[in-house]
């Protein structure tokens, strides 16, 4: 069946530091990955999009990287800031696939 | 723009009893999404409609009903509530367009049921 992996420990980082955050996959072909952020009590945000033949996609400080052959997406955020604490899903899609979530990780970024 | 918008915000019910969900989106996106979140566990889908007149089962579905009431409009409803339903229910559309399902999502109703 279909997996989606996000290490479920949450990520604690300092301030100005890159963090990343990854994303693996088995037994699943997708055409594009996604990345949201998620604040507490509210619904996720879409971020970026990046699709298969896609190596990396940047926007502003968050560049993502999806390996097909190693099954692996990265997300990093550079010069991170304590506003950028939050809980971060990838999903995976395309073809006749709804968009599949992993469970998140949640990233806490220290001042 | 309001965007996905969802009511109610909160709820209680006791077992047994029923209600509905309602979600509305201003976006004119054909493809709207039904979404229950509970810790550890992720983004589970219940329901999706691809566009105004279908709907098809998601990962989840068992205890919900689903109405497409119009392009704007897709409505989650409880018939008999129990416990294990117990969840953050998120709503979500997207313009159908393979190959770039952004989904953009309301800020969801929190269900207790006790």
């Amino acid at each position: 069946s279909q997996k989606i992996e996000q290490n479920s420990e949450a990520l604690n980082i300092q301030e100005g530091k890159t963090a990343t955050l990854t994303c693996n996959y088995t037994n699943y072909s997708p055409a594009y990955l996604q990345w949201y952020r998620q604040d507490p009590g509210r619904g996720p945000v879409f971020l970026l999009l990046i699709r298969e033949n896609e190596k990396e996609k940047r926007k502003e400080r968050l560049k993502v990287t999806f390996d097909t052959t190693l099954k692996q997406s990265l997300f990093h955020i550079t010069a991170s800031q304590p506003a950028d604490s939050a809980t971060y899903l990838c999903a995976l899609g395309g073809g006749s696939y709804i968009p599949t979530f992993g469970r998140g990780t949640s990233l806490i970024v220290h001042p | 723009n309001a965007g996905v918008t969802q009511t109610p915000k909160f709820q209680v019910l006791k077992t047994g009893q029923s209600m509905t969900l309602q979600c509305a989106q201003d976006m004119n996106h054909n493809s709207m999404y039904w979404y229950r979140q509970d810790p550890g566990m992720g983004l589970r889908l219940i329901y999706y409609s691809a566009s105004e007149g279908t709907t098809d089962k998601g990962e989840v579905p068992n205890g919900y009903n689903v109405s497409r009431l119009n392009k704007r409009e897709f409505s989650l409803r409880l018939e008999s509530a129990a416990p294990s339903q117990t969840s953050v229910y998120f709503c979500a559309s997207s313009e159908l367009n393979r190959g770039q399902e952004t989904q953009y999502f309301g800020p969801g109703t929190r269900l207790l049921v006790l």
